[in-house]
């Protein structure tokens, strides 16, 4: 079963800087990858949908997959404080499913 | 559009009773998940159907939890017997089909 690992598991930075985080699976069986964002006794909030190699941008989100590397990361343009919160990548387990398994996070702090 | 509702947000029971979670999805959605998080385990997939039929309850302990979603309109979880190891936030989420997943703020468990 696909397994999710996500990396760092806490990164600090400063409002504007560029946050990037990481997101490694366990085999190549996924055909869509997601990153979602939930701040703090929230929801999660869909941020990126990526379904091939290469870049896919939403405003200040830039999802980069590699399949071959097994790995997806997203990178966060002039981040703010608003930004701060637990960000969790997915990737559907079976072909046309919707189902989803999750890594186990990572947590931004932007700081002013 | 009112997003994907949950109700309660916070319920607590002792140990031994029954709780009932609802889920209302996005009107249109023919997709409804459940999924549970927890700090040590993270998100986890519990069950999911489409079109109100059910598809998958891999996730699903195997006694004392049931879903059911008797009409588009809303599916429920029940845990009967809740025990303190059920304590977990429980996300509901919605999707037109194997699309991007919009999840709902989730029921906040808590089992004394």
């Amino acid at each position: 079963q696909q397994k999710v690992q996500q990396s760092p598991e806490s990164l600090t930075v400063s409002e504007g800087a560029m946050a990037s985080l990481n997101c490694t699976f366990s085999d190549g069986t996924s055909n869509n990858f997601r990153w979602y964002r939930q701040h703090s006794a929230k929801g999660l909030e869909v941020l990126v949908s990526i379904f091939s190699d290469g870049e896919k941008e939403e405003g200040r989100f830039t999802a980069h997959l590699n399949r071959a590397n097994l790995h997806v990361s997203l990178h966060i343009r002039e981040p703010q404080p608003s930004d701060s919160a637990v960000y969790l990548c997915a990737a559907n387990t079976g072909a046309n499913t919707g189902k989803l398994t999750f890594g186990h996070g990572t947590i931004l702090r932007v700081h002013p | 559009n009112a997003g994907v509702i949950q109700t309660p947000r916070h319920k607590v029971t002792g140990k031994g009773q029954e709780a009932t979670l609802w889920c209302e999805p996005i009107s249109g959605h023919s997709a409804v998940f459940w999924y549970r998080q927890t700090i040590v385990q993270g998100l986890e997939f519990l069950t999911y159907f489409r079109n109100q039929a059910p598809i998958d309850d891999s996730g699903m302990p195997k006694e004392r939890f049931s879903a059911q979603m008797p009409n588009q309109s809303h599916s429920t979880l029940k845990i009967q017997s809740t025990q303190p190891q059920d304590s977990a936030v429980y996300l509901c989420a919605s999707s037109l089909g194997t699309e991007t997943l919009y999840f709902g703020s989730g029921t906040r468990l808590t089992v004394l």
